[in-house]
């Protein structure tokens, strides 16, 4: 969606490096969520940022979200091959009925 | 596991056909939403549906339909199917009508030839 875009399309790290994935919505963000998937497989739900400045983590996952710069970051820190899939920001953004409008997602690969 | 449960997982057919794809969300929740996924246009947001009802619509052609039923699970019914309708869908649900903390189904992948 042009409306939110996620930054890099692929992403190719040696195992134990960190990397960072973007998304940047043209709009004002009211909610931004993250997934993974696996190739053809379903989406597995990873953190909800709701507010500006919110910043969790979840293992060695780090999201936060930049209301000014309705932006979010996705940080891997010490990459592992299981971190591997794609990743798909989605956000609830101005004029959308409150669904989610989805970025066109970030294939990540971690090399053993 | 989610806990969503779509099935089938997978499904081949030919074009001008009709099928049917189901969905059985979470326990409790009484959203459920379709989303159809191809390569050229990514995720899309079809429908939703709370509590037997449609509550929003997406980006979902005059073709398909879908309704919830009392027992809550859903069904995307997908009409006179063109190549180009072979995709991803998938259904997620949430516990209230806000699409938050959707959870998604595994996804039916369907192939029209």
């Amino acid at each position: 969606s042009q409306e939110l875009e996620q930054s890099p399309q692929s992403l190719i790290v040696q195992e134990g490096k960190n990397l960072t994935i973007n998304c940047t919505s043209s709009k004002t963000l009211y909610g931004l969520y993250w997934y993974k998937q696996k190739y053809g497989e379903g989406l597995i739900f990873l953190m909800m940022l709701q507010k500006g400045g919110e910043e969790k983590s979840h293992e060695k996952i780090t999201a936060k979200l930049d209301e000014k710069k309705q932006q979010s970051s996705l940080h891997i820190t010490a990459s592992q091959p299981s971190h591997a899939g794609i990743y798909l920001c989605g956000a609830d953004i101005e004029g959308s009925a409150r669904q989610l409008t989805f970025g066109s997602g970030t294939q990540l690969t971690v090399l053993p | 596991d989610s806990g969503v449960t779509q099935t089938p997982k997978h499904l081949i057919t030919a074009t001008g056909q009709r099928v049917t794809l189901r969905c059985s969300p979470r326990s409790g929740d009484l959203s459920v939403y379709w989303y159809q996924q191809s390569l050229d246009q990514g995720l899309q947001f079809l429908i939703q549906y709370y509590n037997g009802e449609e509550r929003a619509k997406g980006n979902i052609l005059e073709r398909f339909s879908a309704q919830q039923f009392p027992d809550l699970h859903s069904e995307l019914n997908l009409s006179s199917l063109e190549l180009g309708d072979s995709a991803l869908y998938f259904c997620a649900s949430s516990v209230g009508y806000r699409n938050t903390e959707a959870f998604f189904g595994q996804g039916t992948r369907l192939t029209v030839v």
